[in-house]
């Protein structure tokens, strides 16, 4: 089947790192993507890795992939009050309509 | 500048009443999606449409209608049988290979 997990919360206090973890269930799945929602707007593509990499670095974010244990996490390097948002992990399976597998999205509160 | 446009940003429904969401994108993408949000949950997908003229139902298509007679729009009607709209709904397009791009909403709420 098709499912995505994420934590729900997570607060950090400024200049900190956060790291946000996810766990899908379809290994045959061919991108993995992180999207940020601030309030009341739409999604914006923060990245995205394909599941052939471990890893991509894209200025403050890291993205880990562990395909064994079918584990994703998102680093914000210096999390700054402006990272605060909902994130959510999507997943494509290999059927590949298109259609995004979607976790519930983790809340990223950032404290001065 | 190139973009996905949703409207209108806030929309009311009286009940048993029908009402359409627009969806426009200049993007040229050939897919296009339509998703609902609710509070603590994930993304649940509606409809999509991969061509002109041809479209699927996703998870919850139940109470819900689309068409898409141009590459550039594909509009969701919430009809009266949706006994639950109150929601955030997300439209997306991709062209293949590509991450979808999301508008920026559009809520709607029961008078």
């Amino acid at each position: 089947g098709e499912d995505v997990e994420q934590s729900l919360f997570l607060s950090v206090r400024e200049g900190d790192s956060s790291v946000i973890n996810c766990t899908y269930t379809d290994s045959s799945s061919t991108y993995l993507y992180w999207y940020k929602q601030e309030p009341g707007a739409g999604l914006q593509l923060l990245t995205y890795i394909f599941s052939n990499m471990d890893m991509k670095q894209d200025q403050r974010l890291t993205v880990l992939l562990n395909k064994k244990d079918k584990h994703l996490s998102l680093r914000i390097a210096d999390t700054q009050t402006g990272d605060s948002a909902i994130y959510f992990c999507a997943e494509i399976p290999a059927s590949n309509t298109g259609k995004l597998i979607f976790g519930q999205g983790t809340t990223l509160q950032v404290k001065p | 500048d190139g973009g996905i446009t949703q409207s209108p940003k806030y929309l009311f429904r009286k009940e048993g009443q029908n009402v359409t969401l627009s969806c426009e994108q200049n993007l040229n993408h050939d897919a296009m999606y339509w998703y609902r949000q609710d509070p603590g949950q994930g993304l649940r997908l509606i409809y999509y449409s991969q061509i002109v003229n041809d479209f699927q139902k996703g998870d919850i298509a139940e109470g819900y209608s689309v068409s898409r007679e141009k590459k550039e729009s594909f509009p969701l009607t919430v009809t009266s049988a949706q006994k639950n709209p109150t929601a955030f709904y997300l439209c997306a397009c991709r062209v293949l290979g590509q991450p979808q791009h999301f508008g920026d909403g559009t809520r709607l709420s029961i008078l």
